[in-house]
């Protein structure tokens, strides 16, 4: 199964943008990059995933290398409710008809005054 | 709109009970999945639906069972409840292929369930 590498936390200052790093060197072709969040107590909230190009929308923008063997989330203006663990995730292979997700361990994303 | 509603939010269990907890969406979704989250941890995936009358299992099906008898609806039952199932359990759904493959999963907010 395709796997994902996230540095276990981070911090952002207020007010500044917020650049999630992830790894998933092991991607195919046809598989989608899909970030999820969870905050506190509360189930995880879908942010924004992708292909080959870059994506944005109202939450977040998603930079994918031109390999796909990396990725990068980017809050731009980050508040203290965006603080949470963001998932990276690689559709299990073959899972099209399934739509199975694994999740990791996350990154912890702690936004501070 | 409603999206995914998970019933009860809470529930402490004596080790051998049972209990149904159950996951109700009115988005229309075809797929629908049971994961459980222990503390520091991801989710794990139990077992899921890809329609009406259809389950599989996932990551850690053991010790749980499922049924989907109507598509709004999915139940997932503890038959002998033990403490090694103390977590918290999401449910999630999503449209399916091939309408729509890659549409995200819309989660409930969880069953927080200890098992004394």
């Amino acid at each position: 199964d395709a796997k994902t590498t996230q540095p276990t936390s981070m911090d952002c200052a207020e007010g500044r943008a917020a650049n999630l790093p992830c790894n998933h060197s092991t991607i195919s072709g046809n598989e989608y990059v899909y970030w999820y969040r969870q905050i506190h107590s509360q189930g995880p909230q879908y942010i924004i995933h992708g292909l080959k190009n870059n994506e944005t929308n109202e939450m977040a923008s998603l930079i994918i290398t031109e390999d796909r063997k990396s990725s990068t989330l980017i809050l731009p203006h980050a508040t203290l409710r965006d603080t949470a663990v963001y998932y990276c995730i690689v559709r299990v292979p073959g899972s099209s008809n399934t739509g199975k997700l694994i999740f990791g361990q996350g990154t912890t994303l702690q936004v501070k005054p | 709109n409603a999206g995914v509603t998970q019933t009860p939010k809470f529930r402490v269990l004596k080790t051998g009970q049972s209990m149904t907890l159950l996951c109700a969406q009115d988005m229309n979704h075809e797929y629908m999945y049971w994961y459980r989250q222990d503390p520091g941890m991801g989710l794990r995936l139990i077992h899921y639906s890809v329609g009406e009358g259809t389950t599989a299992k996932g990551e850690v099906p053991d010790g749980y069972n499922v049924s989907r008898l109507k598509k709004q609806n999915f139940l997932l039952g503890l038959e002998s409840a033990a403490p090694s199932q103390t977590s918290v359990y999401f449910c999630a759904s999503s449209y399916g292929y091939p309408s729509t493959p890659h549409q995200p999963q819309h989660f409930g907010d969880g069953t927080r369930l200890s098992i004394l």
